[in-house]
């Protein structure tokens, strides 16, 4: 059963422009996200995180927003420069100290054009 | 910082083998995490180390065995293999239990 899911298997976009890269939940109790940028041949890096008491996040060009009624989060590049162009996983999990998994989304491919 | 590391990076191995995959955590972190990723899909949890103990698991079953040894690294074991173990194996290590996640590049396991 798929907690997490990205029904976006891929995405282009103009270099400058914004991209949007979707993810939607059905776990209530999920109160902590991340995105994860993945290159290939290389491991998943962290790019930022929410936690369910904000509904904003922002980090330099990149900015994360929680709908918590909607369970559906967001991650905005802007702009999107071809650099950014890997797959992107959102992932959450539950509750604090009980060393439980994270649950990620099977990745959106975005691809920035020049 | 030294980041994760694992190894191999690919390994081919035929069903019935046994496998043994190496992990070493981040400088630090005292948490370690695997995850199984298949081809178009996303890392699913096989099961983590909290101060060589396990620490929770996920939807794996037994011939999925793990260690953490005391300078944190860890292994993971997988016995009598089969196709659909083929996939990418990553290990992640962090902070603590529920923190973020630090990947390292992973282990191709093709089994044939």
């Amino acid at each position: 059963d798929q907690q997490v899911k990205q029904n976006s298997p891929s995405l282009s976009v103009q270099e400058g422009r914004i991209s949007i890269l979707n993810c939607d939940y059905t776990n209530s109790m999920f109160d902590y996200f991340l995105w994860y940028k993945k290159y290939p041949a290389e491991g998943p890096t962290f790019l930022i995180s929410i936690s369910s008491i904000k509904d904003k996040n922002e980090d330099g060009r990149f900015t994360v927003f929680l709908n918590k009624s909607a369970k559906h989060l967001s991650l905005h590049i802007v702009p999107s420069q071809p650099g950014d162009s890997a797959v992107y996983f959102c992932a959450a999990t539950v509750g604090q100290n009980t060393g439980n998994q994270f649950y990620f989304g099977t990745g959106t491919s975005l691809t920035v054009i020049p | 910082e030294t980041g994760v590391t694992q190894s191999p990076t690919h390994l081919i191995k035929t069903r019935g083998q046994q496998v043994t995959l190496r992990c070493s955590s981040q400088s630090g972190h005292n948490t370690v995490s695997w995850y199984q990723q298949a081809l178009g899909q996303g890392p699913q949890f096989i099961f983590q180390y909290y101060r060589e103990e396990e620490n929770g698991r996920g939807n794996f079953p037994p011939r999925f065995s793990g260690l953490q040894f005391p300078n944190y690294s860890s292994e993971l074991n997988v016995n009598a293999l089969e196709l659909d173990d083929s996939a990418l194996y990553l290990c992640a290590s962090s902070y603590s239990p529920n923190e973020k996640l630090f990947f390292g590049s992973g282990t191709q396991l093709s089994v044939l």
